[in-house]
């Protein structure tokens, strides 16, 4: 199937920081990729909707000035965690929508996961 | 996307069938069902999805009750390896002209017992 890559896969960095993670649909193109955020033992909670070109689209609560994303391409979209503080640590992941196209029916397909720990 | 209803956790013997219920009592006619799961501190990996016939892969079968309203996923041979939480969704796709967005509820904890 199709493949979506996160990096890093984890990073570890000090408070007042800034990281980014990078998704990246390797074998196919992603108009609209998903960041979501995992605590532990808890389940996925969707952040924001990227479309390549265009603003992303967030939820409700989710400060878009401090989780910066960016889907400059058809193949990649950036999510920044800026001024990272102790509370922002979590799993981080990313899903991409395959570009539809003929019969195809867009399936989601998601990376790895990214995890966070701000020190 | 329609909302879903999983029990939080079952136990299932390794070699057995386990046999995941969902409740999506109000899904609309465009609304697909899927299956995901996640395996610890892992991306969720699709499994299987269905719109109201019955389906089977490699990994999975798919059943839906006639009025569409609930499904079982069913794992045929257990495993230690399929242990993780198991997501139902309903969603429409993308040629459907439906929401596109992906929302998760709580799953099922699946945990197989040697």
């Amino acid at each position: 199937g199709a493949v979506v890559s996160q990096h890093p896969s984890w990073v570890i960095c000090k408070s007042g920081t800034s990281v980014k993670i990078e998704c990246r649909s390797l074998d196919f193109q992603a108009t609209t990729m998903f960041w979501y955020r995992q605590f532990p033992k808890q389940s996925l909670m969707l952040m924001a909707t990227s479309n390549e070109g265009s603003k992303a689209t967030y939820e409700q609560g989710v400060e878009k000035d401090k989780f910066l994303i960016n889907h400059a391409s058809l193949t990649l979209s950036t999510l920044t965690v800026t001024s990272a503080h102790p509370e922002d640590s979590s799993f981080y992941i990313c899903s991409a929508r395959e570009q539809v196209a003929g019969a195809k029916t867009g399936e989601l397909f998601f990376g790895e996961g990214s995890r966070l720990t701000v020190l | 996307d329609a909302k879903t209803t999983q029990p939080p956790s079952m136990d299932c013997a390794e070699g057995r069938a386990a046999n995941l219920p969902c409740n999506h009592s109000t899904i609309s006619g465009n609304e697909y069902v899927y299956w995901y799961r996640q395996i610890h501190s892992q991306g969720p990996q699709y499994i299987i999805h269905g719109l109201k016939n019955n389906e089977t892969n490699e990994m999975a079968s798919l059943i839906i009750t006639e009025d569409r309203k609930s499904s079982t996923l069913i794992l045929p041979h257990a495993t230690l390896r399929d242990t993780a939480v198991y997501y139902c969704i309903v969603r429409a796709t993308a040629n459907s002209g439906g929401y596109q967005k992906v929302t998760f509820g709580t799953g099922t904890k699946l945990q197989v017992i040697p």
